[in-house]
């Protein structure tokens, strides 16, 4: 099955610096990878996602990059602001039974400080 | 569209209570999942619909949980008898597979926070 390491743990920066969180999978057939970020007390929402298609995607201050050889894609954020602070998940889709399964990274919790 | 519908928000209950959570998936949504979310753990798969059948348990960690999904829009996740180690979040989330491909629309409720004392 699919096994997703998503690293740091946590991460710590000063408002207006980047942010990179990195995620490894290990299931070369995964061709969608979805990244989510959970405020305090909140739900986990969907900011952006990347199929195995494109190497990389953009949407304002975020990206996504893939690399499907190395398995691994990572989430950037450039000008980082405190309400960035949150926690955020990586994800891989395994198959079971002809259906996806999100196998989730463990999260990262950003913290921005203003 | 309301989204992912969870209820209750929050339960307290005692120790060797029955608990039941609600769940209402987005319509023409053909998966749902049910997660719990602690932070030791993190977002656990407990169990998985797809077309209103179970397709996989294994993340439900034991015999006092179970769960239904009786029609398209209704899912319920029971805990009988509940411990304090139960304590946790517990998201359901729904997706359509197949159309956009795999997780398309996949979608989080907002949650049931459990508490058992």
């Amino acid at each position: 099955g699919e096994n997703v390491e998503q690293h740091p743990s946590t991460l710590s920066v000063q408002e207006g610096d980047s942010a990179v969180i990195k995620c490894t999978y290990s299931d070369s057939a995964s061709n969608y990878f979805p990244w989510y970020k959970q405020e305090l007390g909140k739900r986990p929402q969907l900011i952006i996602d990347i199929r195995s298609n494109v190497g990389e995607k953009k949407d304002q201050r975020i990206a996504v990059t893939l690399n499907k050889t190395a398995k691994h894609f990572s989430l950037h954020i450039t000008e980082t602001q405190p309400e960035d602070s949150a926690v955020y998940f990586c994800a891989a889709p395994r198959q079971s039974g002809g259906s996806y399964i999100p196998t989730f990274g463990r999260g990262t919790s950003l913290i921005v400080h203003p | 569209d309301a989204g992912v519908i969870q209820s209750p928000r929050h339960e307290v209950t005692e120790m060797g209570q029955e608990v039941t959570l609600r769940c209402k998936p987005i319509s023409g949504h053909n998966s749902l999942f049910w997660y719990r979310q602690t932070m030791m753990r993190g977002l656990e798969l407990l169990i998985y619909f797809n077309n209103n059948v179970p397709i996989d348990d294994s993340g439900m960690p034991e015999d006092r949980f179970s769960a239904k999904m009786p029609n398209a829009s209704f899912s319920t996740l029971k805990i009988q008898p509940s411990e304090p180690r139960d304590s946790a979040v517990y998201f359901c989330a729904s997706s359509l597979d197949g159309q956009g491909g795999p997780n398309y629309g996949y979608t989080f409720g907002s949650g049931t926070r459990l508490t058992v004392v």
